[in-house]
């Protein structure tokens, strides 16, 4: 069936260091991959997304590369901030206009100054 | 644009009682919306998908009887948590999408604690 398996937290980082969460996927066909982002208390927040292989997704410093070889939408930033603190959820979405999302477990992240 | 509410943002009730969770499409309008439960430090687990003007879909193991969806509008989906019990105390987060699309556009959440 359909996963996605992500590394689990939480991770901790000082500022300015450089970022990877990893992003593993089982699915039958072509999904399309997501990172959401959820600050504490609030909802999820769509931070990017890829929908074919090698297509690289990119938002707010934050990139993350589809790989049908690997299997992978690992999530990577060069320099967090503090504000980057949350905790990132790796998607996917499959089965056409009626598909569902599953998500990963989720990772803390948690900057430190 | 995408932007999503939810109200409350916070509720307590007795046990018991009844509470109904409101999800709005502000700035578009959302053919498909989705109710899912989050528990604490644990990832989304999807209750149920809904259309506009038809029934809900379900997913395995919720109790439809209990967790009531309407969505009677482009712009609205509710959920109603019947009869509840402290054992749905959870945050429940909706999502709306417009249209044949892969991206769902989240609300910010309701936190649900019942005594």
């Amino acid at each position: 069936g359909n996963s996605v398996t992500q590394m689990e937290g939480p991770v901790t980082l000082s500022e300015e260091a450089f970022l990877t969460i990893n992003c593993t996927y089982t699915a039958t066909g072509y999904p399309s991959l997501f990172w959401y982002v959820q600050y504490p208390g609030e909802g999820l927040q769509l931070l990017l997304k890829a929908t074919k292989a090698d297509d690289k997704g990119s938002n707010k410093g934050f990139e993350a590369t589809y790989r049908k070889e690997t299997t992978s939408f690992h999530l990577e930033k060069g320099s967090v901030q503090v504000s980057d603190s949350a905790v990132y959820f790796c998607a996917l979405y499959y089965g056409g206009s009626q598909g569902n999302l599953i998500f990963g477990k989720g990772t803390k992240l948690s900057v430190k100054p | 644009g995408a932007v999503v509410s939810q109200h409350p943002s916070r509720v307590i009730c007795k046990s018991g009682t009844s509470v109904k969770i409101e999800c709005r499409s502000l700035d578009f309008q959302a053919t498909t919306m989705f109710w899912y439960r989050q528990f604490p430090k644990q990832s989304l687990m999807l209750m149920a998908t809904s259309n506009e003007g038809s029934k809900a879909t379900y997913e395995q193991g919720v109790e439809k009887d209990k967790f009531l969806i309407n969505h009677a509008s482009l712009t609205l989906s509710t959920l109603t948590v019947t009869s509840a019990h402290p054992e749905d105390s959870s945050f429940y987060i909706c999502s709306a999408a417009s249209g044949a699309t892969d991206t769902q556009y989240f609300g910010p959440g309701t936190r649900l604690t019942v005594l």
